[in-house]
């Protein structure tokens, strides 16, 4: 089993749409969970990060974190076209390193 | 502030040539990773250093690759020789430490690899 597990997609939503990205992990002794944001041909961007179960909220976007189910979502309100991307979740694993989802496709149409 | 550089952006080149990928870290960041990315398998990592050590290069796919860090603003990702299946984009990312653990990395915008 892998570490992470992420929805493939491609995700494709109209203009203004509420996006939902999610992630599962296998480890339940993981604790730090972050987003990242890639645009074509460019290297991923840190979009957000927490410790902790709950949510986490930086302006359109909300990183959730439910570790009793293992389960990380990335919601985006209002969705705009240059949200446009894909997004990929990572975790920081016992030994330091970080393991990532293989990334979602997503596509806001105007 | 600059961020992670690598050097070159694209990289072309023929079966069998040794191929050399740069990249200079964030200033201040103790930590530096390799990925290779493909549309098959995502985000891999092939190695990262701490403090110019290498502390983890399990995802080195085979003796054709080898990395160093001569010191805390280099590193250097080698191939040779090289074969048409290591096609993809390389990244380098780093990241600094607190409490001993690594800190959200930060990427450069890779180097993408065509080996004909």
């Amino acid at each position: 089993q892998k570490e992470v597990e992420q929805d493939p997609g491609p995700l494709s939503v109209p203009e203004g749409a509420i996006v939902s990205l999610n992630c599962t992990y296998s480890n339940s002794a993981f604790q730090y969970f972050m987003w990242y944001r890639q645009y074509s041909r460019k290297g991923p961007e840190l979009l957000m990060y927490t410790y902790s179960s709950g949510n986490k909220e930086d302006g359109r976007f909300t990183a959730q974190v439910d570790k009793s189910s293992k389960y990380i979502s990335l919601f985006i309100r209002d969705s705009q076209p240059s949200d446009s991307a894909t997004y990929l979740c990572a975790i920081r694993g016992d030994g330091n390193q970080f393991y990532f989802g293989t990334g979602t496709s997503l596509t806001v149409i105007p | 502030d600059a961020g992670v550089i690598q050097s070159p952006r694209h990289e072309v080149t023929e079966m069998g040539q040794e191929v050399t990928l740069r990249c200079k870290p964030i200033s201040g960041h103790n930590s530096l990773f390799w990925y290779r990315q493909t549309m098959m398998r995502g985000l891999e990592l092939l190695i990262y250093f701490n403090n110019n050590v290498p502390i983890d290069d399990s995802g080195m796919p085979e003796d054709r690759f080898s990395a160093k860090m001569p010191n805390a603003s280099f590193s250097t990702l080698k191939i040779q020789p090289s074969e048409p299946r290591d096609s993809a984009v390389y990244f380098c990312a780093s990241s600094s430490i607190r409490d001993g653990r690594n800190q959200p990395q930060h990427f450069g915008d890779g180097t993408r690899l065509s080996i004909l």
